[in-house]
C-alpha cells in the first residue's frame, strides 16, 4: 500500500541550484498536486493536474515548474532555488468524485536552501 | 485574503474530554468540507468530511457540524484520547462549481495537545 511516494524525502540545497522532486502514486489517481507547508502558513497549493500531460497554476506558482508526463508521476522543479523556498512539500493525489474529492497526500520532502 | 480561517493556532484539552476545533469560511462557492490530522514529519491523513447537503456527519469518535448559514463547520473529538495530538487542518472546496480538480483551500492548522 504505497499510496503517494516522494523522493527525496530531505534535501538541502544552495541558492541558485536547481533540483526536482518527485512524486509517484500507485492509485491511479487522474489529479495530482504540489502543496507547500511553511509555518503558520497551512498548506498552500503550488501547482496541481487534472490529468497526464496537463498542468496548472495554484496560489504560489512562482519559481516553481510541474511536469506530468505520465499519469502515475508529478514532476516539481526548482530552475534557481532560493532562500524563500525552503519549506515542506506534500505531493498528493485525488480521482474525480461527485460526491467530494478527497485528496490523499504523501509523506513530504523537506527542503533548506542555504 | 484567508477563505478558510482557523483562529486557534493552538488548544489544550484533558484526556477523555471533548475537543472542539473550529473553522470559518468566506467563500460561499464552498460546498465540500474536510478535516485533515497531521503528526510531526508525516503528511496530513484525511480524518472525516461533510457535504454541504448535510450539517452533521460522524465517524465513531469524530463528529463534523456544519452551519451554512454561519459559514462555520466543527469538528467535535470524544472522547479526546493521547493520539489525538496533532494539527488538524479544515479544508474546503467547491466541487459543483469547480469539480474538485483545482484542490483544496486549508486553514492554517490548530494544535491540539490532549493533556493526561
Amino acid at each position: 500500500n504505497a499510496g503517494v511516494t516522494q523522493t527525496p524525502k530531505f534535501r538541502v540545497l544552495k541558492t541558485g541550484q536547481s533540483m526536482t522532486l518527485l512524486c509517484a502514486q500507485d492509485m491511479n489517481h487522474e489529479y495530482m498536486y504540489w502543496y507547500r507547508q511553511d509555518p503558520g502558513m497551512g498548506l498552500r497549493l503550488i501547482h496541481y493536474s487534472v490529468g497526464e500531460g496537463t498542468t496548472a497554476k495554484g496560489e504560489v506558482p512562482d519559481g516553481y515548474n510541474v511536469s506530468r508526463l505520465k499519469k502515475q508521476n508529478f514532476l516539481l522543479g526548482l530552475e534557481s532555488a532560493a532562500p524563500s523556498q525552503t519549506s515542506v512539500y506534500f505531493c498528493a493525489s485525488s480521482r474525480p468524485q461527485r460526491s467530494g474529492n478527497t485528496i490523499y497526500f504523501g509523506e513530504g520532502s523537506w527542503l533548506t536552501v542555504v | 485574503d484567508q477563505q478558510v480561517k482557523q483562529n486557534s493556532p493552538s488548544l489544550r484539552v484533558q484526556e477523555g474530554r471533548i475537543s472542539i476545533l473550529n473553522c470559518d469560511y468566506t467563500n460561499s462557492m464552498f460546498d465540500y468540507f474536510l478535516w485533515y490530522k497531521k503528526y510531526p514529519a508525516e503528511g496530513p491523513t484525511f480524518l472525516i468530511s461533510i457535504s454541504s447537503i448535510k450539517d452533521k456527519n460522524e465517524d465513531g469518535r469524530f463528529t463534523v457540524f456544519l452551519n451554512k448559514s454561519a459559514k462555520h463547520l466543527s469538528l467535535h473529538i470524544v472522547p479526546s484520547q493521547p493520539g489525538d495530538s496533532a494539527v488538524y487542518f479544515c479544508a474546503a472546496s467547491a466541487l459543483l462549481t469547480g469539480g474538485g480538480a483545482d484542490g483544496l483551500t486549508f486553514g492554517k492548522g490548530t494544535h491540539l495537545i490532549i493533556q493526561p
